[in-house]
């Protein structure tokens, strides 16, 4: 079974400054996804970036991007320029092959203020 | 329109009652999918459906029965609601996989958060 880690439950930044949220996981799956979700106060889950294991580049959407280390087993998003509405949890998750199952993480609460 | 809804987005109910959480999704997908959220716990899946006629167990499906009605709805039943399972409930589309290593999102509705006296 696969296990996913986010060790800082509260995280905050200032306006515009860059923030980094970690996240390990262990398998023994060679090829899976990864994903990162931010849920804010309105609790809908939303998708804001992927990577697939096969792929050794990064992946990056616009401001998020992920620090992906296979043989660590860590997955990071870096949030650059972050801004108030960035504020939200955030959630790291891991798909195995299948697709048949999203095991997340604990959370990370992130604050980001004016 | 939203493309994955949920009925009802908030209910209180009594121990012992049985209650029937609903999900309904127009992206014409097969695969659907039930989690519940807890705080600190991220979201846990409770059962996933490939099709109509495939119901799977997921990680904490004890306490909890779905019925798969028709390709675009999936229910989640409490027979006998019990306090530990106050928490938020999602339900999530997906696509088929199409071919090897194709990357199938997970699209989830609002969510409808349960109480339980």
């Amino acid at each position: 079974a696969q296990t996913v880690t986010q060790s800082q439950p509260e995280m905050s930044v200032q306006e515009a400054e860059t923030v980094t949220l970690s996240c390990t996981y262990d398998t023994s799956e060679n090829n899976y996804y990864l994903f990162w979700y931010k849920q804010p106060p309105s609790r809908q889950m939303i998708l804001v970036i992927r990577q697939e294991a096969y792929k050794q580049q990064n992946a990056t959407e616009n401001r998020f991007s992920v620090n992906f280390q296979k043989a660590a087993k860590s997955f990071s998003l870096k949030i650059s320029d972050s801004q108030l509405g960035d504020t939200a949890m955030y959630f790291c998750a891991f798909m195995n092959i299948a697709g048949n199952m999203l095991t997340f993480g604990g959370g990370t609460r992130l604050m980001v203020k004016p | 329109d939203a493309d994955v809804t949920q009925t009802p987005r908030n209910r209180i109910t009594k121990t012992g009652k049985r209650i029937m959480l609903e999900c309904s999704q127009t992206k014409g997908h097969d695969r659907m999918y039930w989690y519940r959220q807890d705080p600190g716990l991220g979201l846990r899946l409770i059962y996933y459906s490939f099709d109509v006629k495939d119901i799977n167990k997921g990680e904490i499906s004890d306490g909890y029965s779905v019925s798969r009605q028709a390709q675009a709805k999936f229910s989640l039943s409490l027979e006998s609601a019990i306090p530990n399972q106050t928490a938020l409930y999602f339900c999530a589309t997906s696509d088929l996989e199409t071919r090897q290593g194709t990357y199938n999102e997970q699209f989830f509705g609002p969510g409808t958060r349960l109480t339980v006296l």
